[in-house]
């Protein structure tokens, strides 16, 4: 079956801490992940997908095959990272997403 | 730069009404999404749309609701009959590559 999961609803940290976002995922064939970040009030938005292995605003995602993750890391949180975080996985020919149920990053000063 | 719009922000309607959801896709895109997130839920997709036809449905995408690109901008979700639980978030996607672009969400209230 294909389904991500990420296991916490809220994350809280202080500002300057490091940030781990956990998503594990289930997929048979070669898998294509994604993470979207929704800020208050705003659209869901991509942050990065695995195939670029870019770095955006200090995110980064890598893909481990082996433990079938793909966390995404920030060494040094900002207030403004606050934000509900979702993974996502390519669900097959139609690129549909299949979205884990998120997880609240709250960054205190 | 190009924005997915979706229109309205906020429909409340009565069980058993029908409801049309619009969503104006980024102009060079060529495939096309609807998504659902009931409150406290993930977005669960319901339908992806190519070359003016479904290409895929889940299983949430029950007779009740169908899909039309009217012209060539809009791209509507309609649901025939409506009933408590489809009360929930509804996204609207436009894709470009392997990149999803959302819009900011219909809110519809079932009561």
């Amino acid at each position: 079956a294909q389904r991500v999961t990420q296991p916490e609803k809220l994350l809280s940290v202080f500002k300057g801490a490091p940030v781990e976002l956990k998503c594990n995922y289930s997929y048979s064939g070669s898998p294509e992940l994604f993470w979207y970040v929704q800020y208050s009030r705003q659209r869901l938005q991509l942050l990065l997908r695995h195939i670029s292995r870019e770095s955006i605003k200090g995110f980064t995602a890598d893909l481990n095959k082996g433990e079938t993750s793909f966390h995404l890391k920030k060494p040094f949180a900002q207030e403004e990272d606050s934000a509900m975080y979702y993974c996502a996985l390519n669900g097959g020919a139609t690129n549909k997403l299949i979205f884990g149920t998120g997880t609240l990053l709250a960054v205190q000063p | 730069e190009p924005e997915v719009t979706q229109t309205p922000s906020h429909q409340v309607t009565q069980m058993g009404q029908e409801v049309i959801l619009r969503c104006v896709p980024i102009s060079n895109h060529l495939y096309f999404y609807w998504y659902r997130q009931i409150l406290g839920q993930k977005v669960e997709f319901l339908v992806s749309f190519y070359n003016n036809e479904i290409s895929e449905k889940s299983e949430i995408f029950d007779d009740q609701f169908s899909v039309e690109r009217p012209d060539g901008s809009n791209f509507t979700l309609k649901i025939r009959s409506t009933k408590l639980e489809d009360s929930a978030m509804y996204f609207c996607a436009s894709r470009l590559a392997d990149t999803q672009y959302f819009g900011p969400g219909t809110r519809l209230t079932v009561l």
